[in-house]
């Protein structure tokens, strides 16, 4: 059973758009969830994180909503770039435990 | 700055051969783990590592086995590899075993004939 879950798998809009990727998660114990991006040929590097005692997290154009009693949150790219082409992957943990990841969502911008 | 370094960052070789992953990370971090990535971008951890305890994913088969010498080196050994196990192996790297920020080298692709 997979514990993160993301969609769509994947995803393509203009530069300049919002991109919405979303994820959710099934153990309500998880506290912690990272996003991490990964390029081709890269190995995934975190992008933003938040922790469940929020329920909103900014970072310049990255943005996580989440919401806890339906445990699903989403991460939004605003004024999409052709340079934030990649794969997301998004995470979750609780109390120090490994993190599981989701199936990732490969975004691609077009100029 | 890349911080974990994975030698070779490619590897081809033949059903039943032998391979090892070499991974070095710099950040001083005291665990280390080993994740395989799947053609569809799945990631799966295979192994973790915190100061001399190895902690095996059990869905692990018996031919792949970690080997480290300091907290600083993990690297990965296959024995007799199958078709299967053609994937890129990702080393990262944490300050501690929870919930820190994991550091990835740029992985190892392997491909088996």
């Amino acid at each position: 059973q997979q514990q993160v879950r993301q969609s769509p798998q994947s995803l393509t809009v203009w530069e300049g758009e919002t991109a919405i990727l979303n994820c959710s998660y099934e153990n309500s114990a998880f506290d912690y969830f990272p996003w991490y991006q990964q390029f081709p040929g890269e190995g995934p590097a975190l992008l933003i994180s938040i922790l469940s005692v929020s329920n909103k997290k900014e970072d310049g154009r990255f943005t996580i909503f989440f919401n806890k009693r339906e445990k699903k949150l989403s991460l939004h790219i605003a004024d999409s770039q052709p340079g934030d082409s990649a794969t997301y992957f998004c995470a979750a943990s609780n109390a120090g435990a490994k993190l599981t990841f989701g199936g990732g969502t490969r975004l691609t911008v077009r100029p | 700055e890349t911080a974990v370094f994975q030698t070779p960052n490619y590897h081809v070789t033949q059903v039943g051969n032998e391979v090892s992953f070499n991974c070095k990370q710099t950040l001083g971090h005291d665990t280390m783990y080993w994740y395989k990535q799947d053609s569809k971008k799945l990631l799966k951890i295979m192994f973790s590592y915190n100061n001399k305890q190895l902690i095996v994913n059990e869905t692990v088969p018996r031919r792949f086995s970690p080997q480290s010498s300091d907290k600083a080196h993990l690297n990965l050994r296959i024995k007799s590899v199958e078709p299967e196990d053609s994937a890129v192996y990702l080393c990262a790297s944490s300050d501690w075993g929870g919930a820190e920020t994991l550091y990835f080298g740029s992985g190892t692709r392997l491909t088996v004939l």
